[in-house]
């Protein structure tokens, strides 16, 4: 079956630590994108992709990286310089100009320790 | 201003009962709306999606556009307990040229159904 796949599902980080949240997708879909959520402030953007090897910073880039080498892979970097990591991530990715939305993954969630 | 605002709730309802989920929006150029839903610890999932105004009946669920109020709504008829989940309105503007769009979204509202 086709959908989006994201690893860990936990993960747990030291201070100062870079951590790497992997998303593939087989969808073949152009687009892509990370959210992040917290409670009581719903999804918000982080970073998003709509073609192999370009990508744009969305609402909350800082401390944070992405590549795009492969249409199917979208992997986000949460650098020591975000100051306030500990949240549900999301990886979604949409192959439709439409209305019809996104396909979203089951989410990592990433806790400071 | 959030470009779009929705009622926090959370909603405690008894089964069987009418929900009515809200969100209002003040970006003109949204023209796709939708409604997810979020069970604990997963990923979204689509329920509903429209772009005109009017009412979209789909089963138990009715969404409702308004766009000379920016407001939308999601009704849950004889709502379950399986129905208990977060909801979140999404909203995007008209995708055009290599655009696809990114989806501004509500904060969400946690509803529980109880027997």
């Amino acid at each position: 079956d086709g959908g989006i796949t994201q690893s860990p599902k936990y993960l747990f980080r030291k201070e100062g630590q870079n951590v790497t949240l992997s998303c593939e997708q087989n969808l073949n879909h152009d687009a892509m994108y990370w959210y992040r959520q917290d409670p009581g402030q719903g999804l918000r953007l982080i970073y998003y992709s709509q073609i192999v090897n370009d990508f744009q910073k969305g609402d909350i880039a800082e401390g944070y990286s992405v590549s795009r080498e492969k249409k199917e892979s979208f992997p986000l970097t949460v650098t020591s310089a975000q100051k306030n990591p500990t949240a549900f991530y999301l990886c979604a990715s949409t192959g439709d100009r439409g209305p019809s939305g996104y396909t979203f993954g089951s989410g990592t969630r990433l806790t400071v320790v | 201003q959030k470009e779009v605002e929705q009622d926090p709730g959370p909603l405690s309802v008894p089964e069987g009962a009418i929900v009515s989920l809200n969100c209002t929006y003040s970006n003109s150029a949204f023209q796709y709306f939708m409604w997810y839903r979020q069970y604990s610890r997963k990923g979204p999932e689509l329920l509903m999606y429209t772009y005109s105004s009017g009412n979209k009946e789909d089963g138990r669920f009715t969404a409702q556009v308004d766009k000379s109020s920016k407001y939308i709504s999601l009704f849950i008829r004889d709502s379950q307990p399986s129905d208990s989940a977060t909801y979140l309105c999404a909203m995007r503007q008209v995708a055009g040229g290599t655009s696809y769009g990114k989806l501004t979204f509500g904060q969400g509202t946690i509803l529980t159904v109880h027997p």
